[in-house]
C-alpha cells in the first residue's frame, strides 16, 4: 500500500528566507507521480508542482522546486524567498502508477511565514 | 481559476436529512474525482468519472453515497441519511487532457451535521 509521510506538523519561518517541507513516500510500484498542494485558510487545494517517477529532472514552478531523491523515496518541496502568502497548509501527494489521479495524501504540513 | 466550480459552498444539516452538492467543471477536462477532506486530514479520495461513466468507488462510499454525472459535464454527489461522521470537505476535482497527470481541485462545500 502507498503511504506519504510528512514529518513536520508546523514550519515557522521568517519573510524572504528559503523553507523546505519534507516529505516521504512508500511505494512498490515502478511508476508513480508525486504532487505538492497548498492549502490556504480559505479551503481550496492549489496545485503547486509535479514530479513523474521517470522524470530525469527535479520539477520546478516558479519559486517552487521539488528535491526528489528517488532512492531515499523522497520528495521535499523547497520554496525560495519566502513571502507571507505562502502561509497555508501544504500536503505532499502521491499517485500510483499512470492513469486515473487517486491520490494518497499525507497529513499535510502548516508553514507560517513571519514578517 | 481551476476551472472547477463547486455549490454549495457550505452546508448546515440535521442528521437524518439529504444533501446534494454539485460540481460544475468550466472548462474542458479529462476525467472528474470527488474527494473527502475531514479535519486535520489530507484529502481521501471518493470516486472519479470519464465521461458518464463512474469508473471507480472507494470504499469510504458507503451505500448512503451516492454520485452521478449524467451528461459528462456537471456531477452531483448526494449523501442520504447524513451522519454526524459524514461533516467533511467535499472537494471536486478535474484533469485536463493536456495535463492529465495534475489534478485540479474546486474550492469544496463545507459539510456540517448536527
Amino acid at each position: 500500500a502507498q503511504k506519504i509521510t510528512q514529518t513536520q506538523p508546523g514550519m515557522f519561518v521568517q519573510e524572504k528566507e528559503a523553507v523546505t517541507l519534507d516529505c516521504t513516500y512508500d511505494t512498490s510500484d515502478p511508476s508513480y507521480g508525486l504532487f505538492w498542494y497548498k492549502q490556504p485558510s480559505s479551503g481550496e487545494m492549489i496545485f503547486l508542482i509535479y514530479q513523474g517517477s521517470y522524470d530525469q529532472q527535479n520539477a520546478t514552478e516558479g519559486r517552487y522546486s521539488l528535491n526528489f531523491q528517488k532512492a531515499r523515496k523522497s520528495a521535499n518541496l523547497v520554496i525560495s524567498a519566502s513571502q507571507l502568502g505562502d502561509s497555508a497548509m501544504y500536503f505532499c501527494a502521491m499517485r500510483r502508477g499512470r492513469g486515473a489521479q487517486k491520490l494518497v495524501f499525507g497529513q499535510g504540513t502548516r508553514l507560517t511565514i513571519n514578517p | 481559476d481551476t476551472g472547477v466550480s463547486q455549490d454549495p459552498r457550505h452546508k448546515i444539516t440535521k442528521r437524518g436529512q439529504n444533501v446534494t452538492f454539485r460540481c460544475d467543471p468550466i472548462s474542458e477536462h479529462n476525467r472528474l474525482y470527488w474527494y473527502r477532506q475531514t479535519l486535520g486530514q489530507g484529502p481521501e479520495f471518493l470516486t472519479y468519472f470519464q465521461n458518464e461513466a463512474q469508473l471507480e468507488k472507494s470504499r469510504l462510499l458507503s451505500d448512503r453515497f451516492s454520485a452521478e454525472r449524467p451528461k459528462g459535464s456537471f456531477s452531483t454527489l448526494e449523501i442520504q441519511r447524513t451522519e454526524q461522521g459524514d461533516s467533511a470537505m467535499y472537494l471536486c476535482a478535474i484533469t485536463y487532457r493536456e495535463t492529465n497527470e495534475k489534478l485540479f481541485f474546486g474550492s469544496g462545500t463545507q459539510l456540517s451535521v448536527l
